[in-house]
Protein backbone atom coordinates (compact mmCIF):
# COMPACT_ATOMS: atom_id res chain seq x y z
CA UNK A 1 0.00 0.00 0.00
CA UNK A 2 1.44 2.93 -1.09
CA UNK A 3 2.24 5.43 1.70
CA UNK A 4 4.15 9.07 2.73
CA UNK A 5 7.55 8.49 4.29
CA UNK A 6 9.24 10.88 6.48
CA UNK A 7 12.88 11.25 7.44
CA UNK A 8 14.57 12.06 9.89
CA UNK A 9 12.04 10.09 12.22
CA UNK A 10 13.55 12.62 15.17
CA UNK A 11 16.02 15.57 14.90
CA UNK A 12 17.60 17.45 18.47
CA UNK A 13 19.14 20.83 16.89
CA UNK A 14 19.95 23.59 18.85
CA UNK A 15 18.65 27.04 18.68
CA UNK A 16 19.34 29.09 15.92
CA UNK A 17 19.90 26.11 14.24
CA UNK A 18 18.58 25.47 10.52
CA UNK A 19 16.76 21.87 10.25
CA UNK A 20 15.38 20.50 6.98
CA UNK A 21 12.76 17.44 6.98
CA UNK A 22 12.12 15.72 4.16
CA UNK A 23 8.92 14.08 3.18
CA UNK A 24 9.01 11.61 -0.03
CA UNK A 25 4.59 11.72 -0.99
CA UNK A 26 2.48 8.80 -2.72
CA UNK A 27 3.69 9.03 -6.11
CA UNK A 28 0.77 10.38 -8.09
CA UNK A 29 -0.30 13.01 -5.54
CA UNK A 30 -0.02 16.09 -6.55
CA UNK A 31 -1.42 18.06 -3.18
CA UNK A 32 1.02 18.53 -0.55
CA UNK A 33 0.77 20.14 3.20
CA UNK A 34 2.41 20.33 6.57
CA UNK A 35 1.50 20.20 9.88
CA UNK A 36 2.55 20.04 13.12
CA UNK A 37 1.37 18.58 16.65
CA UNK A 38 2.95 20.22 19.28
CA UNK A 39 2.97 17.69 22.53
CA UNK A 40 -0.35 17.19 23.47
CA UNK A 41 -1.89 19.80 21.83
CA UNK A 42 -4.02 19.28 18.33
CA UNK A 43 -2.95 19.02 14.97
CA UNK A 44 -1.75 22.47 13.53
CA UNK A 45 -1.79 23.06 9.50
CA UNK A 46 0.81 25.12 8.73
CA UNK A 47 1.07 25.25 4.63
CA UNK A 48 -0.06 23.39 1.25
CA UNK A 49 1.70 23.07 -1.67
CA UNK A 50 0.39 22.93 -5.71
CA UNK A 51 2.29 23.01 -8.75
CA UNK A 52 5.36 23.93 -7.48
CA UNK A 53 4.21 26.93 -5.28
CA UNK A 54 2.63 27.53 -2.18
CA UNK A 55 -1.33 27.42 -2.03
CA UNK A 56 -2.05 28.38 1.38
CA UNK A 57 -0.02 29.20 4.33
CA UNK A 58 -1.08 29.57 8.20
CA UNK A 59 -0.26 32.09 10.64
CA UNK A 60 2.30 30.03 11.92
CA UNK A 61 4.30 29.50 8.73
CA UNK A 62 6.22 32.68 9.00
CA UNK A 63 9.65 33.75 7.29
CA UNK A 64 11.48 31.16 8.87
CA UNK A 65 9.62 28.54 6.94
CA UNK A 66 9.86 27.57 3.49
CA UNK A 67 9.22 24.59 1.33
CA UNK A 68 10.41 23.22 -1.69
CA UNK A 69 9.81 20.29 -4.07
CA UNK A 70 13.03 19.89 -5.67
CA UNK A 71 12.63 17.10 -7.98
CA UNK A 72 9.85 15.09 -8.60
CA UNK A 73 9.70 13.19 -5.35
CA UNK A 74 10.56 15.06 -2.73
CA UNK A 75 8.70 17.84 -0.85
CA UNK A 76 10.58 19.58 1.88
CA UNK A 77 10.12 21.97 4.90
CA UNK A 78 13.43 24.17 6.06
CA UNK A 79 13.27 26.25 9.56
CA UNK A 80 15.27 28.75 8.99
CA UNK A 81 16.82 29.37 12.61
CA UNK A 82 15.21 27.13 14.93
CA UNK A 83 13.54 28.42 18.34
CA UNK A 84 12.56 26.15 21.36
CA UNK A 85 9.03 26.73 20.22
CA UNK A 86 9.20 24.99 17.21
CA UNK A 87 9.64 21.80 18.74
CA UNK A 88 6.92 19.69 17.70
CA UNK A 89 5.84 17.03 15.47
CA UNK A 90 6.02 17.84 11.94
CA UNK A 91 3.52 15.91 9.64
CA UNK A 92 3.76 15.70 5.89
CA UNK A 93 1.09 15.12 3.82
CA UNK A 94 -0.73 14.28 -0.02
CA UNK A 95 -3.44 14.06 -1.46
CA UNK A 96 -4.96 13.17 -5.10
CA UNK A 97 -5.86 15.50 -7.71
CA UNK A 98 -8.87 14.23 -9.50
CA UNK A 99 -10.63 14.07 -7.65
CA UNK A 100 -9.58 15.97 -4.83
CA UNK A 101 -11.38 13.59 -2.36
CA UNK A 102 -10.63 15.47 0.86
CA UNK A 103 -8.60 12.28 2.01
CA UNK A 104 -5.13 13.43 3.51
CA UNK A 105 -2.48 10.85 3.51
CA UNK A 106 0.07 11.70 6.70
CA UNK A 107 3.29 10.60 6.93
CA UNK A 108 4.53 9.08 10.67
CA UNK A 109 5.85 12.45 11.38
CA UNK A 110 9.47 13.86 12.38
CA UNK A 111 10.07 15.02 15.83
CA UNK A 112 11.82 18.19 16.53
CA UNK A 113 13.49 18.89 19.53
CA UNK A 114 15.31 22.33 20.14
CA UNK A 115 17.59 22.26 22.46
CA UNK B 1 -14.33 31.58 13.98
CA UNK B 2 -11.88 28.91 13.19
CA UNK B 3 -12.13 26.69 15.90
CA UNK B 4 -13.49 23.21 16.37
CA UNK B 5 -14.06 22.29 19.66
CA UNK B 6 -13.81 18.20 20.77
CA UNK B 7 -14.88 16.58 23.60
CA UNK B 8 -14.40 14.78 25.79
CA UNK B 9 -10.79 14.75 26.23
CA UNK B 10 -10.43 11.31 27.43
CA UNK B 11 -12.81 8.32 27.36
CA UNK B 12 -13.11 4.94 28.73
CA UNK B 13 -15.25 2.37 27.45
CA UNK B 14 -16.00 -1.22 27.87
CA UNK B 15 -15.57 -3.63 24.86
CA UNK B 16 -18.86 -3.41 23.19
CA UNK B 17 -19.70 -0.77 24.70
CA UNK B 18 -20.58 2.76 22.76
CA UNK B 19 -18.20 5.37 22.32
CA UNK B 20 -19.23 8.86 21.52
CA UNK B 21 -17.00 11.64 20.60
CA UNK B 22 -18.36 15.15 19.54
CA UNK B 23 -17.15 18.44 17.94
CA UNK B 24 -18.62 21.44 17.47
CA UNK B 25 -17.57 23.97 15.16
CA UNK B 26 -17.92 28.05 14.32
CA UNK B 27 -17.27 28.46 11.00
CA UNK B 28 -20.54 28.05 8.43
CA UNK B 29 -18.21 27.77 5.66
CA UNK B 30 -16.55 24.38 6.25
CA UNK B 31 -18.45 21.76 4.27
CA UNK B 32 -16.18 18.95 4.85
CA UNK B 33 -15.88 17.41 8.04
CA UNK B 34 -13.31 14.35 8.51
CA UNK B 35 -12.57 12.21 11.35
CA UNK B 36 -9.09 10.95 11.87
CA UNK B 37 -7.31 8.28 14.14
CA UNK B 38 -4.32 8.22 15.00
CA UNK B 39 -2.01 5.44 16.82
CA UNK B 40 1.07 6.16 18.93
CA UNK B 41 4.19 6.64 16.99
CA UNK B 42 1.54 7.02 13.73
CA UNK B 43 0.43 9.81 11.51
CA UNK B 44 -3.37 10.62 11.73
CA UNK B 45 -5.05 8.34 9.15
CA UNK B 46 -8.89 8.79 7.69
CA UNK B 47 -11.72 6.93 9.22
CA UNK B 48 -14.59 8.19 8.34
CA UNK B 49 -15.57 11.40 7.00
CA UNK B 50 -19.30 13.84 5.57
CA UNK B 51 -20.64 16.83 3.90
CA UNK B 52 -23.35 18.56 5.22
CA UNK B 53 -25.50 17.49 2.54
CA UNK B 54 -26.19 14.69 4.70
CA UNK B 55 -27.09 14.14 8.43
CA UNK B 56 -25.70 10.38 8.95
CA UNK B 57 -22.72 8.78 7.19
CA UNK B 58 -22.65 4.78 8.34
CA UNK B 59 -19.58 2.50 7.71
CA UNK B 60 -19.46 -0.40 9.73
CA UNK B 61 -19.35 0.25 13.23
CA UNK B 62 -18.27 3.90 12.85
CA UNK B 63 -20.85 6.67 12.04
CA UNK B 64 -21.00 10.29 11.85
CA UNK B 65 -23.77 11.86 13.15
CA UNK B 66 -24.07 15.26 12.20
CA UNK B 67 -26.35 18.48 12.68
CA UNK B 68 -26.14 21.68 10.82
CA UNK B 69 -28.29 23.72 12.36
CA UNK B 70 -26.41 23.15 15.53
CA UNK B 71 -23.31 23.33 13.90
CA UNK B 72 -22.29 20.34 15.71
CA UNK B 73 -20.89 16.47 14.69
CA UNK B 74 -20.32 13.72 16.43
CA UNK B 75 -18.52 10.06 15.96
CA UNK B 76 -20.44 7.18 17.17
CA UNK B 77 -18.33 3.67 17.69
CA UNK B 78 -20.68 0.81 18.02
CA UNK B 79 -19.45 -2.72 19.51
CA UNK B 80 -16.14 -0.72 20.45
CA UNK B 81 -12.83 -3.13 20.87
CA UNK B 82 -10.25 -2.72 22.52
CA UNK B 83 -7.97 -2.07 19.33
CA UNK B 84 -9.51 0.62 18.59
CA UNK B 85 -7.83 2.23 21.62
CA UNK B 86 -6.07 5.46 19.80
CA UNK B 87 -6.31 9.25 19.81
CA UNK B 88 -9.88 10.46 17.46
CA UNK B 89 -9.57 13.65 15.67
CA UNK B 90 -12.44 15.53 14.41
CA UNK B 91 -11.59 18.36 11.48
CA UNK B 92 -13.48 20.53 9.63
CA UNK B 93 -12.22 22.33 5.94
CA UNK B 94 -13.64 25.03 3.77
CA UNK B 95 -14.71 24.20 0.11
CA UNK B 96 -12.29 23.11 -2.84
CA UNK B 97 -12.38 26.38 -4.14
CA UNK B 98 -8.72 26.85 -5.40
CA UNK B 99 -7.71 23.04 -5.45
CA UNK B 100 -6.24 22.86 -1.59
CA UNK B 101 -8.66 23.77 0.36
CA UNK B 102 -9.90 20.37 1.31
CA UNK B 103 -6.00 20.02 2.89
CA UNK B 104 -6.69 22.81 5.15
CA UNK B 105 -7.71 20.78 8.33
CA UNK B 106 -9.00 22.54 11.42
CA UNK B 107 -8.79 20.16 13.64
CA UNK B 108 -10.08 19.22 17.23
CA UNK B 109 -8.03 18.91 20.60
CA UNK B 110 -8.64 15.34 20.07
CA UNK B 111 -9.44 12.42 22.21
CA UNK B 112 -7.66 9.48 23.47
CA UNK B 113 -9.86 6.96 23.47
CA UNK B 114 -9.26 3.59 25.65
CA UNK B 115 -11.07 0.19 25.23
CA UNK B 116 -10.81 -2.26 27.94
CA UNK B 117 -10.86 -5.79 27.29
Amino acid sequence: EPEVTQTPSHQVTQMGQEVILRCVPISNHLYFYWYRQILGQKVEFLVSFYNNEISEKSEIFDDQFSVERPDGSNFTLKIRSTKLEDSAMYFCASSEARPHTGELFFGEGSRLTVL
Amino acid sequence: QQQVKQSPQSLIVQKGGISIINCAYENTAFDYFPWYQQFPGKGPALLIAIRPDVSEKKEGRFTISFNKSAKQFSLHIMDSQPGDSATYFCAASPPNAGGTSYGKLTFGQGTILTVHP
